[in-house]
């Protein structure tokens, strides 16, 4: 069974610090999404990585995955208040019989304090 | 282009009544997932869909719930005699290629 897990769960941080929050899953996968969800809203896709090596950035953040190690991250740079929601990295079941079925982690909480 | 639409936003329910979500995808889009929410937790995929067929429901589950997806109209995930368990957000997503885009869900609330 595909397991998605992300660490830590709660982050509070400093503005203009830097962190970064993992994400590992338990079995072959070869899409990783990264998605923003601020309280009582949807989900925000952020970035789909795609191969092994894959990096993408979007302003303060930068996301890359390493399939072979199973293993996601999501980079913040100098963070800013407006930052502050949960991220949830979610993986492709992929087992060829039905992609599209999402494994999501708990999600990261963070919080950008001044 | 519309992005994806959920309606009602917000629905309460008394114990064993019913409960219909609409998903309308966005333009283009013919695949439509079904994830639930419980509070302060990730996304559980319920069931995937194409037009006219169930694609997979591995995550649905086995009584009171059904989905579907016409050939015209929105998707429709129904959840018969409903309990208290049953509350959560209900998240409706739609994708034409790898990435699925999500709608504002419908918060279900069973009194």
């Amino acid at each position: 069974e595909l397991k998605v897990e992300q660490n830590p769960l709660f982050l509070s941080m400093q503005e203009g610090k830097n962190y970064t929050i993992y994400c590992n899953y338990s079995t072959t996968s070869d899409r990783l999404y990264w998605y923003r969800q601020d309280p009582g809203k949807s989900l925000e896709s952020l970035f789909v990585l795609l191969s092994n090596g894959a990096v993408k950035q979007e302003g303060r953040l930068m996301a890359s995955l390493d399939t072979k190690a199973r293993l996601s991250t999501l980079h913040i740079t100098a963070a800013v208040h407006d930052l502050s929601a949960t991220y949830f990295c979610a993986v492709d079941k992929g087992d060829g019989g039905s992609q599209g079925n999402l494994i999501f982690g708990k999600g990261t909480k963070l919080s950008v304090k001044p | 282009n519309a992005g994806v639409m959920q309606n009602p936003r917000h629905l309460v329910r008394r114990r064993g009544q019913e409960a219909r979500l609409r998903c309308s995808p966005m333009k283009g889009h013919s695949h439509v997932y079904w994830y639930r929410q419980l509070p302060e937790e990730g996304l559980k995929f319920m069931v995937y869909l194409q037009k006219e067929n169930i694609i997979d429901e591995s995550g649905m589950p086995k009584e009171r719930f059904s989905a579907e997806f016409p050939k015209e109209g929105p998707s429709i995930l129904r959840i018969q005699q409903v309990v208290r368990g049953d509350s959560a957000a209900y998240f409706c997503a739609s994708s034409l290629k790898e990435t699925q885009y999500f709608g504002p869900g419908t918060r279900l609330l069973v009194l």
